[in-house]
């Protein structure tokens, strides 16, 4: 199995351009996950679908934030417009049951400029 | 959630068991200890879990004391790609979030 995968790996783009992140989930995996680390907030968890539909988007910051998971293999998360301070390691991680153990995605570092 | 305690950093030497404590004083009877790790520039890996009961997988061993106060992440025969931050949490739902962790660093 690939694993969770996700691109780009990486991302630069001046502010106010669109951007979206992509992740395919390991096959099988019924949850999805995407989440944000900075060196300043540590790990936080923006959005969480289960069975490709969103459970909990509690943790997206703001309106200009958006995921979609159309189908079990496949989610993006859309940025629109992006600012400097969305600069971040994005990553997606799947989970084969509810909430026990994540499989993490290699992450696409964002940097808005 | 319950708030975790680790060590900021340890070193280890390769090929000797790493044992990482870390105390969960507060932890409900709900909910569960799980351990990840993040080696530099990857994304977060799954380590090991338990309510209770010890576990161990290919990976490592979890020790829980009987008050489930505290729990020790045993990795049997550190290498050099064993060179991570270490992170504990306790959680009964799919928010994770990390601490500091513990840096666990592998000398040959």
């Amino acid at each position: 199995d690939a694993g969770v995968i996700q691109s780009p790996r990486h991302e630069v783009t001046e502010m106010g351009q669109e951007v979206t992140l992509r992740c395919k989930p390991i096959s099988g995996h019924n949850s999805l996950f995407w989440y944000r680390q900075t060196m300043m907030r540590g790990l936080e968890l923006l959005i969480y679908f289960n069975n490709n539909v969103p459970i909990d988007d509690s943790g997206m910051p703001e309106d200009r934030f958006s995921a979609k998971m159309p189908n079990a293999s496949f989610s993006t998360l859309k940025i629109q417009p992006s600012e400097p301070r969305d600069s971040a390691v994005y990553f997606c991680a799947s989970s084969p049951r509810d909430f026990n153990e994540q499989f993490f995605g290699p992450g696409t570092r964002l940097t808005v400029l | 959630d319950a708030k975790t305690t680790q060590p900021p950093s340890m070193d280890c030497a390769e090929g000797r068991a790493a044992n990482l404590p870390c105390n969960h004083s507060t932890i409900s009877g709900n909910e569960y200890v799980y351990w990840y790790r993040q080696i530099h520039s990857q994304g977060p890996q799954y380590i090991i879990h338990g309510l209770k009961n010890n576990e161990t997988n290919e990976m490592a061993s979890l020790i829980i004391t009987e008050d489930r106060k505290s729990s020790t992440l045993i990795l049997p025969h550190a290498t050099l790609r064993d060179t991570a931050v270490y992170y504990c949490i306790v959680l009964n739902d799919y928010k994770l979030s990390f601490g500091a962790g513990t840096t666990v660093t592998v000398r040959a």
